[in-house]
């Protein structure tokens, strides 16, 4: 167990439809990481949160969006779906030494599987 | 931009067998650092090591060794003797200091299988 929570472990939707993907952040870990792994993208960023602000942008498409909350877990908001969406999407923490460093590891979680039908 | 390619997409091994997994890297930054994850069967990405760019020195833990060659922007994973829970995909990753690329960017990932 890393530490990092992500639910649901499996999610199967519709096209069009809103999903919401949640992580909780190991102890500590001021920072969470959005990556989503798909065949032919492989694994992407998508956006970090630093304490419940954003820090940093990637390849993170308009209908989706994300949110860190006072606690410090964070949701992932995808809309309407579309089949393309269907990946596995992975939360990440780290302790941040620096906010511009990369030298951070981060811990991932076992990811949720979003299938779009 | 910066850029992982990890050349072979699948390598199958006799277990015992030594495998190595090749990790070819390009950057701007004169600083960064390298990763190996390892991604098994149950799907999450498990951290290996971290090296970074000043430090070329060899790494070894256990039956893992990393070969960090600058000269050459390369970054190999061995794995001695091999065993069947070795069987996963391994990704290489890079992050640099500047910009965008403070966050990590993957290789495309190395399905190793070891066969009894």
């Amino acid at each position: 167990d890393s530490g990092v929570t992500q639910t649901p472990k499996h999610l199967i939707t519709a096209t069009g439809q809103r999903v919401t993907l949640r992580c909780s952040p190991r102890s500590g870990d001021l920072s969470v990481y959005w990556y989503q792994q798909s065949l032919d993208q492989g694994l992407q960023f998508l956006i970090q949160y630093y304490n419940g602000e954003e820090r940093a942008k990637g390849n993170i498409l308009e209908r989706f969006s994300a949110q860190q909350f006072p606690d410090l877990h964070s949701e992932l908001n995808l809309s309407s779906l579309e089949l393309g969406d269907s990946a596995l999407y992975f939360c990440a923490s780290s302790v941040v030494a620096g906010v511009v460093s990369g030298a951070n590891v981060l811990t991932f979680g076992a990811g949720s599987r979003l299938t779009v039908l | 931009a910066q850029k992982v390619t990890q050349a072979q997409t699948e390598i199958s091994v006799v277990e015992k067998e030594d495998v190595t997994l090749d990790c070819v890297y390009e950057t701007r930054d004169t600083t960064y650092y390298l990763f190996w994850y390892k991604q098994p069967p149950s799907g999450e990405l498990v951290f290996l090591i971290r090296r970074n760019s000043f430090d070329e020195q060899n790494e070894i833990s256990g039956r893992y060794s990393w070969n960090f060659q600058k000269s050459t922007s390369s970054f190999n994973f061995t794995i001695t003797a091999s065993q069947v829970v070795d069987s996963a995909v391994y990704f290489c990753a890079l992050s640099g200091t500047s910009g965008s690329a403070r966050q990590l960017t993957f290789g495309s990932g190395t399905q190793l299988t070891v066969l009894p």
